[in-house]
């Protein structure tokens, strides 16, 4: 099986700018949860989305949002980019949302300048 | 909410060493992971350990829900170990559902 899939990988932005990062999980995985990764704050739970729904949320601003469609897919939206969103986005998929085991994907690099 | 907390923070080791990394949780969990993050930034899940004990090789875990402790063992370490060892905790809660520890950094040196 192919495994989780981001795109893009890199992505430079400036202040104020929104951005939009996709995450294609493993076949057959319904459940997809978000991660921020910065040197200063670790890896934070952005959101995890199950059957196109929001399941549960981590403690971020309403500027960061997502959504997941029927195939699974899922979108992560950053509004209004400030330059502490510079960070490693990562994304993982499970079966469900027990999240027996969690796959993750290379990441998305954004850069906010 | 729950407190991860990850020892040691660094860690040198000679290949051919062993190891054991330490995750400590304030609160009971509904599960626990172990990832490894390479030096590229892809995290790697090593185990689903919510109790028990558990191996895969050189690695081992055992987690003691009740005493809200987790270890990670490596045996016959290999250069390729080297990089980030993070566990990661399913609270109980919707809020902050999945709240991961500092890490340890491991360097394997030949």
């Amino acid at each position: 099986k192919a495994g989780v899939t981001q795109t893009p990988r890199y992505l430079i932005k400036t202040r104020g700018q929104q951005v939009t990062l996709s995450c294609s999980p493993i076949s057959g995985h319904r459940s997809v949860s978000w991660y921020q990764q910065t040197p200063g704050q670790g890896l934070q739970f952005l959101f995890e989305y199950f059957s196109e729904t929001q399941r549960n949320k981590g403690n971020f601003p309403g500027r960061f949002s997502g959504r997941q469609f029927s195939n699974s897919r899922s979108e992560m939206n950053v509004s209004t980019l400030e330059l502490g969103d510079s960070a490693l986005y990562l994304c993982a998929s499970s079966l469900d949302l027990v999240q027996e085991t969690q796959y993750f994907g290379p990441g998305t690099r954004l850069l906010v300048l | 909410g729950i407190q991860v907390e990850q020892s040691p923070p660094d860690l040198i080791l000679q290949e051919g060493a062993n190891s054991t990394l330490r995750c400590n949780f304030s609160d009971s969990v509904n599960n626990l992971q172990w990832f490894h993050q390479n030096p590229w930034g892809q995290l790697i899940n090593l185990f689903y350990i919510p109790s028990g004990t558990k191996q895969n090789g050189r690695l081992s875990a055992t987690t003691v829900a009740t005493e809200r402790y987790s270890l990670l063992y490596i045996s016959s370490s290999q250069t390729t170990d080297s990089g980030v060892y993070f566990c990661a905790v399913e609270t109980k809660t919707s809020y902050d559902k999945v709240i991961f520890g500092p890490g340890t950094s491991l360097s394997v040196i030949p």
